[in-house]
């Protein structure tokens, strides 16, 4: 079955200081994979996505993330946080086995510290 | 350009009490519709999906079931709300037959009491 594990639920860094989140993904064909960012009470803004080529893309608001095919892997990073990046974080992987899925990981909550 | 409605933003039911989420999306036809559920620390939760008019699956059995009495409109419901019942519940469509990214709506907080 298809699964995403974010296994940071907090992490917490200074203004400025780089961000790393993780996201692994179990899905047996290619994958489809975004990165959503939830600010409180509302809903998702898709940060970037990757479907093919490139394996490091690059997203809004300064953000990339990296596919590594033999991690299973899609991490979200950031050179330099700024305090507005304060929020929750979703990896997804979209499954095309039959009808279009999203299947979501249960999220990082950033925290920054000025 | 697109845009998806959900309504109401907040919800406070009583235990027992029915319950009707409505979404709707604008500047598209045939969209693929979603509704996810948000609980602390459980991530999105897919509930129901649709590609089509009266066309609904579920995917975790539950208090709720969802319908498409229109092609852009996808509505959320319940006969009787449990405590268990209340969260973040998000809406989202994509397009049909394209992979692209899902575009969700901005949520309704339901509080059951």
């Amino acid at each position: 079955a298809q699964s995403v594990t974010q296994p940071d639920i907090h992490i917490t860094v200074s203004e400025g200081a780089s961000l790393e989140l993780r996201c692994n993904y179990s899905y047996g064909a290619t994958p489809y994979l975004f990165w959503y960012v939830q600010s409180p009470g509302q809903g998702l803004q898709l940060l970037l996505k990757y479907f093919s080529g490139d394996t490091l893309v690059q997203g809004i608001k300064g953000f990339e993330a990296e596919f590594k095919r033999s991690q299973s892997s899609f991490n979200l990073r950031k050179p330099s946080v700024h305090w507005s990046d304060a929020a929750e974080y979703f990896c997804a992987v979209g499954t095309t086995s039959g009808t279009y899925k999203y299947i979501f990981g249960t999220g990082t909550r950033l925290k920054v510290l000025a | 350009s697109q845009t998806i409605h959900q309504w109401p933003a907040t919800l406070v039911q009583p235990v027992g009490s029915p319950l009707s989420l409505e979404c709707t999306v604008e500047g598209t036809s045939n969209p693929n519709l979603y509704w996810y559920r948000q609980a602390a620390g459980r991530g999105l939760q897919l509930l129901f999906y649709s590609v089509g008019i009266g066309q609904i699956s579920s995917e975790v059995p539950q208090n709720l079931s969802a319908s498409r009495p229109q092609d852009r409109q996808f509505i959320l419901s319940s006969k009787k709300l449990l405590l268990s019942d209340s969260g973040f519940y998000l809406c989202a469509w994509n397009p049909r037959r394209v992979w692209t990214e899902a575009f969700f709506g901005q949520g309704t907080r339901l509080t059951v009491v």
